[in-house]
């Protein structure tokens, strides 16, 4: 079975300042893909970020970078220079080949003014 | 491109009644897939449709039923409403060659059950 966890219910950042969203997940599979997605009230799944498992290099986004940790199975998302437009629900999700989404129940990032 | 699209956006049902959700996918994607999110939790998997037929399907009763269409937009049907069943529902499309993709979300149709 696959799955994802998120142990943060609720994170805070500063505005400006740097935020890691921590992510662990389990799968049998070797080749597989990771996302971040981010989830505001209005409510729309936006893809934030994704990895392929195959690639050894972090993936980064503009402000959003992971630390992909294979053996781990760690896949944490930074967050830096927060805005208030960041404020919302970040889901970990893991796909494998052509299977279902799997998502982590998620994390709630507040962001202070 | 209007990305995907689901209908309606807000649903109020009575207990036991049926319910109907429908969802047009972003333009050249050929797999949906539906998922249900309770308040406070993550998107769960109710399953996925391909060529007009169910591929996988997650850990749902038979009251949830699907379809898919030539064009490949789809519905959603729950019979027997639950006061349970009250959630977000989450239409996602993809395309079925491209295994690295990531799936596209609508806004999602908010079912309450009463």
């Amino acid at each position: 079975a696959q799955t994802v966890t998120q142990s943060q219910p609720e994170m805070s950042v500063q505005e400006a300042e740097t935020v890691t969203l921590s992510c662990t997940y389990d799968t049998s599979e070797s080749d597989y893909y990771l996302f971040w997605y981010k989830q505001p009230p209005s409510r729309q799944m936006i893809l934030v970020i994704r990895q392929e498992a195959y690639k050894q290099q972090n993936a980064t986004e503009n402000r959003f970078s992971v630390n992909f940790q294979k053996a781990a199975k760690s896949f944490s998302l930074k967050i830096s220079d927060s805005q208030l437009g960041d404020a919302a629900m970040y889901f970990c999700a893991l796909k494998t080949s052509y299977d279902k989404v799997i998502f982590g129940p998620g994390t709630s990032l507040s962001v202070i003014p | 491109d209007a990305g995907v699209t689901q209908s309606p956006t807000h649903l109020i049902k009575t207990r036991g009644q049926q319910v109907t959700l429908r969802c047009s996918p972003k333009s050249g994607h050929d797999t949906v897939s539906w998922y249900q999110q309770a308040l406070g939790q993550g998107p769960q998997f109710i399953f996925q449709y391909y060529e007009e037929e169910e591929r996988q399907r997650g850990n749902f009763p038979d009251r949830f039923s699907g379809h898919q269409f030539p064009n490949y937009s789809s519905e959603l049907n729950v019979n027997a409403l639950l006061l349970g069943d009250s959630a977000l529902y989450l239409c996602a499309s993809s395309y079925s060659d491209r295994a690295n993709t990531e799936a596209f979300f609508g806004q999602g149709t908010r079912l309450t059950v009463v």
